[in-house]
């Protein structure tokens, strides 16, 4: 069983639906990560959290500790937000990722 | 300010030799990780580096090693490359302070083919 889960793995929308990925974790952390990854491997960091709510622009995260589970939502979404959009949880001295999740945004 | 960047892009090896990756870290930044990343998959911690030391590994045998200098850039070397050491590689900075570990920096990676 991974430390981290996502759902789901894969996802189609169509221009301007809102979106939803789930990240559960089963290890204790301190802060969460939200990675968004192109084709062709450039990783950006979207969000760094270790509680409520943060947002940047059509993207908003949340965390909840306790729950242990975190949300990536994108608003309005675009065909540019296709991408593949990783959690991670820095835990002492390792990093677990999730398995990730395909967003392809239809026009 | 400058980024992440990581040297070179893309590399090809043969089985049994030996690659060094590089790694320059953003401005400011003290701590580098480094992750394998094979296709099609997510990418997996292998080691990260604080103050020139390594301070956390994950489940990658000794053959992967690293190095981090006085200027915070780093490099990852692998030993006897196998097939299956072919992915991309990525470096990430951040800085850790007293506050504890901040948000990571990814450079573009490089793509090492075993050959």
């Amino acid at each position: 069983k991974n430390e981290v889960e996502q759902s789901p793995q894969n996802l189609t929308a169509q221009e301007g639906e809102f979106i939803t990925i789930n990240c559960s974790y089963s290890v204790g952390i301190s802060a969460l990560h939200w990675l968004q990854q192109h084709p062709g491997g450039g990783i950006v960091s979207l969000f760094m959290l270790s509680s409520g709510k943060k947002k940047h622009g059509r993207l908003i995260a949340t965390i909840n500790i306790q729950e242990k589970h975190s949300s990536l939502h994108i608003t309005a979404s675009h065909p540019r937000d296709s991408a593949v959009y990783i959690c991670v949880t820095p835990t002492g001295n390792q990093f677990y990722f999730g398995t990730g999740t395909s967003l392809t945004v239809i026009p | 300010e400058t980024g992440v960047t990581q040297s070179p892009t893309h590399l090809i090896k043969t089985r049994g030799q030996q690659v060094t990756l590089r790694c320059s870290s953003q401005s400011g930044h003290n701590t580098v990780s480094w992750y394998q990343q094979a296709l099609g998959q997510g990418p997996q911690f292998i080691f990260q580096y604080y103050r020139e030391e390594e301070n956390g590994r994950g489940n990658f045998p000794p053959r992967f090693s690293g190095l981090q200098f006085p200027n915070y850039s780093s490099e990852l070397n692998v030993n006897a490359l196998e097939l299956d050491d072919s992915a991309l590689y990525l470096c990430a900075s951040s800085y850790t302070g007293l506050a504890g570990f901040d948000e990571q920096f990814f450079g573009p990676g490089t793509r090492l083919t075993v050959l």
